[in-house]
């Protein structure tokens, strides 16, 4: 069974709506990642913390603000979302982001944008 | 050309089968390699890593063929269970970022 969390399983949002998705790990890593992943599609990397610091932003709009408050925790803020952000959003962890570590993700939210 | 491409599919294949899934990947600088299912509406979970010497899980095989950027996976004994989306995906470790195929479907029948 997976070692990452993330609430809420589900979530409808409007587009003036403010909201956060909350990921947790129990693995001991030190990289957390957010990705993307639209049906049909691969995952998209959004973000990447490394020992707790943005370390990559994959050219995010905004509306979409990362935040980790520390190792085992990673959020994600969203404001003013539109339609097309609907999609599976994925937490992941890894040991290290730099070295060639496995991945593992949590079971994701599921994002509708009304 | 895609820096990760995969068959596509579907495959359809009754259980017991041996199937085999193709993968190349087009950065040279490609350190390390894993294959990860999907089932549907659910998240990707590790099935393996891929070594240069090759490595077996049951009945899973996996192979790396660095010269020819080139990754595969054989399933033996194929299982209704299998049934699902097979990734094939790559990390540049410059900063760890994965770069996932398109995925390959596959479909186990009784």
């Amino acid at each position: 069974d997976t070692e990452v969390t993330q609430t809420p399983k589900h979530l409808v949002m409007g587009m003036t709506n403010k909201k956060s998705l909350k990921c947790e790990q129990h693995m001991g890593h030190r990289a957390m990642y957010w990705y993307k992943q639209k049906a049909k599609k691969p995952p998209e990397l959004m973000f990447v913390y490394s020992y707790e610091k943005l370390s990559i932003n994959e050219s995010v709009p905004s509306r979409f603000s990362p935040e980790c408050p520390n190792s085992s925790l990673l959020n994600l803020h969203l404001h003013a979302l539109q339609p097309e952000d609907s999609a599976l959003y994925l937490c992941a962890s890894s040991q290290d982001h730099v070295l060639t570590y496995e991945q593992y993700f949590g079971p994701g939210t599921r994002l509708t944008v009304t | 050309r895609k820096e990760v491409e995969q068959d596509p599919g579907p495959f359809n294949v009754p259980e017991g089968a041996t199937v085999a899934f193709n993968c190349t990947y087009s950065n040279s600088a490609s350190q390390s390699f894993f294959w990860y299912r999907q089932d549907c509406r659910k998240e990707p979970k590790l099935l393996m890593s891929v070594y240069s010497s090759g490595n077996e899980d049951g009945r899973f095989t996996a192979q790396l063929n660095r010269a020819s950027q080139y990754i595969s996976l054989l399933i033996r004994d194929s299982k209704l269970s299998d049934s699902a989306t097979y990734l094939c995906v790559v990390n540049v470790a410059s900063y760890g970022k994965l770069t996932f195929g398109q995925g390959t479907i596959l479909t186990v029948h009784p």
